[in-house]
């Protein structure tokens, strides 16, 4: 079964701290995986998006990482700032045409 | 720089009625996916299609039927309307081309559906 899971279910860090979102997948026979972001009733955003051959991305102030043997992958975010308060969503590519998300990660930043 | 349109944006519907919710990718994408969000759940997986056809079939109810029309435009057509059907359907589209190893997705801004 392809599950994915992301930990922690929620986090509240200060304004200006550096944080590591961790999102982990049982079937490591992947195509990609995307991080995203969602905000309370909206659509989802995409941030980064890793194929099954790299091993990390960065987008300004976010990095994500892939360590596709160990079914892991991480969205390094630096400098926290109170705009990026949102679930952060990874979601795992096992052909071209389905996507298995996690739960999210509720993310809150205060000033 | 266009996104994917997603119409309507609220829709209010009583049980064992039909709706429609209208889907417009990203021009020159040749693959749509639909998707379904349930409050507090994560985004499922319902439909694909590349190239105007079926390429992938999740957890779509058979209640449920979507197409892709020859402009690209997706429609997914929800009958016989139940309570657990409320929840907000997210229509993606991206440029697949021959790239084996998938592409950036981009998402709508969702449709909300609420069944009374």
């Amino acid at each position: 079964k392809q599950e994915v899971t992301q930990i922690p279910a929620a986090l509240s860090v200060p304004e200006g701290e550096n944080l590591v979102l961790n999102c982990s997948f049982t079937d490591s026979a992947i195509y990609n995986l995307q991080w995203f972001r969602q905000d309370p009733g909206k659509g989802l955003t995409s941030l980064l998006l890793i194929q099954s051959s790299q091993r990390e991305q960065t987008s300004g102030r976010l990095n994500a990482s892939l360590d596709k043997s160990s079914g892991r992958s991480t969205l390094y975010i630096a400098a926290s700032q109170p705009g990026d308060s949102a679930t952060y969503l990874c979601a795992v590519g096992y052909n071209n045409n389905d996507m298995r998300f996690g739960a999210g990660t509720r993310l809150t930043v205060k000033p | 720089a266009a996104g994917v349109i997603q119409s309507p944006r609220h829709l209010i519907k009583e049980k064992r009625e039909t709706a429609t919710l209208k889907c417009y990718p990203i021009p020159r994408h040749d693959t749509v996916y639909w998707y379904q969000q349930g409050p507090g759940q994560d985004p499922q997986f319902l439909i694909s299609f590349y190239e105007k056809m079926q390429s992938d079939k999740g957890s779509i109810p058979d209640r449920f039927s979507a197409q892709q029309f020859s402009d690209y435009h997706s429609e997914l057509n929800m009958s016989s309307l139940e309570l657990g059907d409320s929840a907000l359907y997210f229509c993606a589209s991206s440029l697949r081309g021959h790239r084996p190893s998938g592409n950036t997705i981009y998402f709508g801004e969702g449709s909300w559906l609420t069944v009374v």
